[in-house]
């Protein structure tokens, strides 16, 4: 079956660095999406990788191995702003119409 | 206002009531996307759109209907509600080209009693 792992919780302190990893097993690939999610309102986009290596936006680095099925999310200079749900998403197979495959997002608080 | 835009950001109806949630957004984005997001399940994907007039299931599309005779509206409607569909929806929607990322709009909180 088509499958997304996250950790569910995370803590991290103020100023710090953390890693949010998301392993996945689908029928194909075309893309992996990370999202941001604040209590209360809607997924807002913060990075996509289709090919192997980082993408480097501003605090916010997502890596990418397609052959382990693996990405990370890396944030830096934690702010407390950055406590949220972080949510993976991975695009399967070209031809299923845009269809996203989401995991259950990690939670990540943010402490002085 | 340029956008995507949900309504109504909130509801209570009762079981059997038919409830329609509406979506608009200005961007004139192919693909249009309902999830509903729930403790446990993540973002499940109800119906989806690529164009005007058509329109096709996602993962858990019993108990819904959709249209979508224009671009720019995609709304969802609960023939029947249950209180198994208290939930937070969510609209999206999407270029048909590059990454296709999505735009979401802030959600309808409904509960049926």
């Amino acid at each position: 079956g088509q499958n997304i792992d996250q950790p569910t919780e995370m803590t991290a302190t103020e100023g710090a660095i953390v890693q949010i990893n998301c392993t996945y097993q689908t029928s194909g690939f075309n893309g992996l999406f990370w999202y941001q999610q604040h209590a209360g309102e809607a997924p807002t986009f913060l990075s996509y990788n289709v090919l192997d290596g980082l993408e480097e936006k501003g605090r916010f680095s997502s890596f990418l191995s397609r052959s382990k099925g693996y990405s990370y999310l890396l944030l830096k200079e934690l702010q407390m702003k950055d406590s949220a749900s972080y949510l993976c998403a991975v695009r399967g197979n070209a031809g299923n119409n845009r269809k996203l495959i989401w995991g259950l997002g990690t939670s990540l608080a943010v402490n002085p | 206002d340029a956008g995507i835009t949900q309504s109504p950001r909130y509801k209570i109806t009762e079981t059997g009531r038919q409830v329609t949630l509406m979506c608009h957004q200005t961007w004139s984005h192919s693909y249009m996307f309902w999830y509903r997001q729930d403790l446990g399940h993540g973002l499940r994907l109800i119906y989806y759109s690529a164009a005007a007039d058509i329109t096709d299931k996602g993962e858990v599309p019993d108990g819904y209907v959709v249209s979508r005779s224009k671009t720019e509206n995609f709304p969802l409607t609960l023939e029947s509600a249950t209180r198994s569909q208290t939930s937070v929806y969510f609209c999206a929607s999407s270029e048909s080209s590059g990454a296709n990322v999505l735009t979401f709009g802030a959600g309808s909180r409904l509960t049926v009693l």
